[in-house]
């Protein structure tokens, strides 16, 4: 069964640092893809941050480019969020999330494609003086 | 970015009814459209990907379809556990964008 597991979040002043820790078990972690996911309180789902297979490659949302950083330990089968420079409007539940690989035919033609398809609980972020 | 809106936000409907929530791209994404459910308190659940294939183990009465800027999501006849909040997600490139939810409640 997929397992992730974040941990991490707490209360934080503006300005702080925090290391968010998602612990992966279940799946062959080195072969996916992973990202981290945010959900304000009582708002949307807002994508933050993802990493390929080898953590070769990193993407980030505009709002965190600079501050965070993504990271990922094939063998300690982790992924790792850091966060600096906390905002308020960083005030969110963060998810870690798989990206899973599927394959669909479109017009007589087989394409990868990726979705989000496990995800952990969360841990909570509160910027806040 | 590519901007994600859904319509409407928000839904009521009964057991049984048959409902549609839509979703349109701010540029074309071909397929690369995904669709999630989340329940109160829990993490997001993938529904659909590829715009209109259904991840395994989700129910036969969600369907999805299709291509380019204008997708939507079906429910054929709503059970009680459909009640929750869907997003659309588009995967074509990152940043990976959400739609802003439709929460469907019981009329």
């Amino acid at each position: 069964e997929v397992q992730l597991v974040e941990s991490g979040g707490g209360l934080v002043q503006p300005g702080g640092s925090l290391r968010l820790s998602c612990a992966a078990s279940g799946f062959n972690f080195s072969s996916f893809w992973m990202n981290w996911v945010r959900q304000a309180p009582g708002g949307g789902l807002e994508w933050v941050a993802n990493i390929k297979k080898d953590g070769s490659e990193k993407y980030y949302v505009d709002s965190v480019k600079g501050r965070f950083t993504i990271s990922r330990d094939n063998a300690k089968n982790s992924l790792y969020l850091q966060m600096n420079s906390l905002r308020a409007e960083d005030t969110a539940l963060y998810y870690c999330a798989k990206e899973g690989i599927m394959v669909a035919r479109v017009n007589r033609h087989y394409y990868h494609y990726y979705g989000m398809d496990a995800w952990g609980q969360g841990t909570t972020v509160t910027v806040s003086s | 970015d590519i901007q994600m809106t859904q319509s409407p936000s928000s839904l009521s409907a009964f057991v049984g009814d048959r409902v549609t929530i839509t979703c349109r791209a701010s540029q074309s994404i071909n397929t690369y459209l995904n669709w999630y459910q989340q329940k109160p308190g829990k993490a997001p659940k993938l529904l659909i990907y590829a715009a209109s294939s259904l991840q395994s183990g989700v129910p036969s009465r969600f369907s999805g379809s299709g291509s380019g800027t204008d997708f939507t999501l079906t429910i054929s006849s709503l059970q009680p556990e459909d009640f929750a909040t869907y997003y659309c997600q588009q995967s074509y490139n990152t940043p990976y964008t959400f739609g802003q939810g439709t929460k469907l409640e019981i009329k």
